[in-house]
């Protein structure tokens, strides 16, 4: 079955980079036009999409975002990563990993989340 | 930027139908896709493209689009449906990619 798991810190300083690694399985990132997103929760607000992956590696951003996020995969290790630089407290939240599904934008399997809070 | 407006609640007694809308400029002419949130868990996708189902959600589950609006509609509603919804989008020529909507929180009565 697909999943997809989420890791990295739970805790960064402020002006800190973080990297968040996403783990996949039940599928491939060579999987043509799949591909894979990270999407971010701060407590209590709505879902907020970051970034994408597409198996051709072609990647797009956030607009609001771009100048700090970088994502990149290693498809021998089934693996997405993300890196946003210049943490600040408002990055705080729960950053998911989500499989797009091809042709119509879909997220058809998310991981379960993990919380980021930036904090000195 | 592409901006995705919904109420951000809709109280519903339970048998009832609950209708959660989603605004955006021509939405109709894009595919729009419903996710559930409960309390401390990830989003889980209950329609797609418009108005279709992923395997294993309950056929209360419907959506539509049309013109600026696209609706989800939960019928015959359930406690267990309590939770938050959101619409989302994709668009290949647009900038960002994916827009989700501003949520609205289902409180069954």
């Amino acid at each position: 079955q697909v999943t997809l798991k989420e890791s990295g810190p739970v805790l960064v300083k402020p002006t800190e980079t973080l990297t968040l690694t996403c783990t996949v399985s039940g599928f491939s990132l060579s999987n043509a036009r799949m591909g894979v997103s990270w999407i971010r929760q701060p407590p209590g607000k709505a879902l907020e999409w970051l970034a994408h992956i597409f198996s051709n590696d072609e990647k797009s951003y956030s607009t609001s975002l771009k100048s700090r996020l970088t994502i990149s995969k290693d498809t021998s290790k089934s693996q997405v990563v993300l890196t946003m630089t210049n943490m600040d407290p408002v990055d705080t939240a729960t950053y998911y990993c989500a499989r797009g599904a091809p042709s119509s934008g879909r997220f058809d399997y998310w991981g379960q989340g993990t919380l980021v809070t930036v904090s000195s | 930027s592409y901006v995705l407006t919904q109420p951000p609640s809709v109280s519903v007694a339970p048998g009832q139908t609950a209708r959660i809308t989603c605004g955006g400029n021509n939405i109709g002419s894009k595919s729009v896709h419903w996710y559930q949130q409960k309390p401390g868990q990830a989003p889980v996708l209950v329609v797609y493209d418009d108005s279709d189902r992923p395997s294993g959600i309950p056929e209360r589950f419907s959506g539509s689009n049309s013109g600026n609006t696209a609706t989800l509609t939960i019928s015959r509603v359930e406690a267990g449906d309590e939770a938050d919804y959101y619409c989302q989008v994709w668009d290949s020529s647009s900038d960002p990619l994916y827009v989700f909507g501003t949520g609205t929180k289902v409180t069954v009565l």
